[in-house]
């Protein structure tokens, strides 16, 4: 079965730090790129940043810019987000989602069951 | 940046109706478009890509349309199942959602 599997979210203090994981099965997970999507409590979904499955491109919403970085381990099968200098506004689920394809790899045909942020002092 | 607009905002439906929801983008996106059916407290879930092309196991009544700024998702004939929040996403450039379309009951 194809899936993906968030973990590492929790409680962080304004101006912290958290790195999430989403570990993938099913797939073959180099060849995808993978993307996080995240969705603050009563809004929409916003897309947060995606990693390419071939050329290590890695792409970012402004909002996350220069705070947030994409990795992925291709020998776990295991994407990351590291959050840095966190806000409130950071404060949402975030969801690790699959492509259909590579690069830049088109819409999100698989999604994970989202770990919540929260950013509160 | 492309920005997507969704109408309506909120859509009330009986069981048995026909319900169109339309985004439209900012600039073309050709048909570089999906849309995702989202319930309370699930992860989204594909619905439609590529503008048109229906994902494997997704219901024949729902479709899409249209290609450039304007697009279109339509339930033929809307089931109990089908009362959730409705996202368009294109991914033309970068990747972005419009604003969400509530489906509720009437």
């Amino acid at each position: 079965e194809v899936q993906v599997l968030e973990s590492g979210g929790g409680l962080v203090q304004p101006g912290g730090s958290l790195r999430l994981s989403c570990a993938a099965s099913g797939f073959t997970f180099s060849s995808y790129a993978m993307s996080w999507v995240r969705q603050a409590p009563g809004k929409g979904l916003e897309w947060v940043s995606t990693f390419s499955g071939s050329g290590g491109s890695t792409y970012y919403a402004d909002s996350v810019k220069g705070r947030f970085t994409i990795s992925r381990d291709n020998s776990k099968n295991t994407l990351y987000l590291q959050m840095h200098s966190l806000r409130a506004e950071d404060t949402a689920v975030y969801y690790c989602a699959k492509n259909y394809g590579s690069d830049p790899g088109g819409a999100f045909d698989i999604w994970g069951q989202g770990t919540m942020v929260t950013v509160s002092s | 940046d492309i920005q997507m607009t969704q109408s309506p905002s909120t859509l009330s439906a009986s069981v048995g109706d026909r319900v169109t929801i339309t985004c439209r983008a900012s600039q073309s996106i050709s048909s570089w478009l999906a849309w995702y059916q989202q319930k309370p407290g699930k992860a989204p879930k594909v619905l439609i890509y590529k503008a048109s092309s229906l994902e494997s196991g997704v219901p024949s009544r729902f479709s899409g349309s249209g290609s450039g700024t304007e697009f279109t998702l339509t339930i033929s004939s809307l089931q109990p199942d089908d009362f959730a929040t409705y996202y368009c996403q294109q991914y033309n450039s970068y990747w972005t959602f419009g604003q969400g379309t509530k489906v509720e009951i009437k």
